[in-house]
């Protein structure tokens, strides 16, 4: 059974160019997160979708961010321009609905480094 | 409000020893609790969940936790540490109540010496 996927799990760019991380979420889960990982702010929830409809962004911390969830099998979170402090990991996870005993199911993470 | 603390950023134990790492919460109702736990460049695990049924939680890999609201704790133990549990462990607090709210602790960071 298929986990979260997430690609690429690397993924090294300049500053200026776009960015787009892409995510499918686990079959039957109609919840789905983008979270970001840092040394300096630990991990932040940065956008959730509950069937294919964003829900909060509040998270997201610019512009320069966006995510869209075009059908239940695959969402994607885009930076343009990217910059050297959007370097993080950026993890994808899905659930079966937002009950708060609903457990997230996580992806293995893009790795991003902005140079 | 929600809020989760883990009041200790690095644990070290030694192999074969017991392990805890705690986790204080707030929540204005009734939150479901959850372990999750971090290997080396690798995504989130869950270890156990507590959803309001028994208030000790038995989890993967000998994990449990035992949910004490009155002293709004969820400490995650483990009688014997092994070396493959070096990872970082994330608290998490969740509810419902005025919208969908689900907050992560900072982590904490186990090393296991041999």
């Amino acid at each position: 059974d298929a986990g979260v996927i997430q690609s690429p799990r690397h993924e090294v760019t300049e500053m200026g160019q776009e960015v787009t991380l892409r995510c499918k979420p686990i079959s039957g889960h109609n919840s789905l997160f983008w979270y970001r990982q840092t040394m300096m702010r630990g991990l932040e929830l940065l956008i959730y979708f509950n069937n294919n409809v964003p829900i909060d962004d509040s998270g997201m911390p610019e512009d320069r961010f966006s995510a869209k969830m075009p059908n239940a099998s695959f969402s994607t979170l885009k930076i343009q321009p990217s910059e050297p402090r959007d370097s993080a990991v950026y993890f994808c996870a899905s659930s079966h609905g937002l009950e708060k005993y609903n457990e997230q199911f996580f992806g293995p993470g893009t790795r991003l480094t902005v140079l | 409000a929600q809020s989760v603390t883990q009041l200790d950023s690095h644990v070290s134990v030694s192999e074969g020893t017991p392990v805890l790492l705690r986790c204080n919460y707030s929540s204005s109702y009734s939150p479901s609790l959850f372990w999750y736990v971090q290997h080396p460049n690798k995504g989130l695990q869950l270890l156990l969940k507590y959803t309001s049924a028994a208030t000790l939680v038995k989890g993967i890999n000998g994990f449990e936790a035992e949910f004490k609201k009155s002293e709004t704790s969820f400490h995650l133990t483990k009688p014997s540490a092994h070396m493959s549990d070096a990872a970082e462990y994330f608290c998490v607090v969740s509810d419902r109540a005025g919208g969908f709210k689900t907050i992560f602790g900072a982590g904490t960071r186990l090393f296991v010496k041999a």
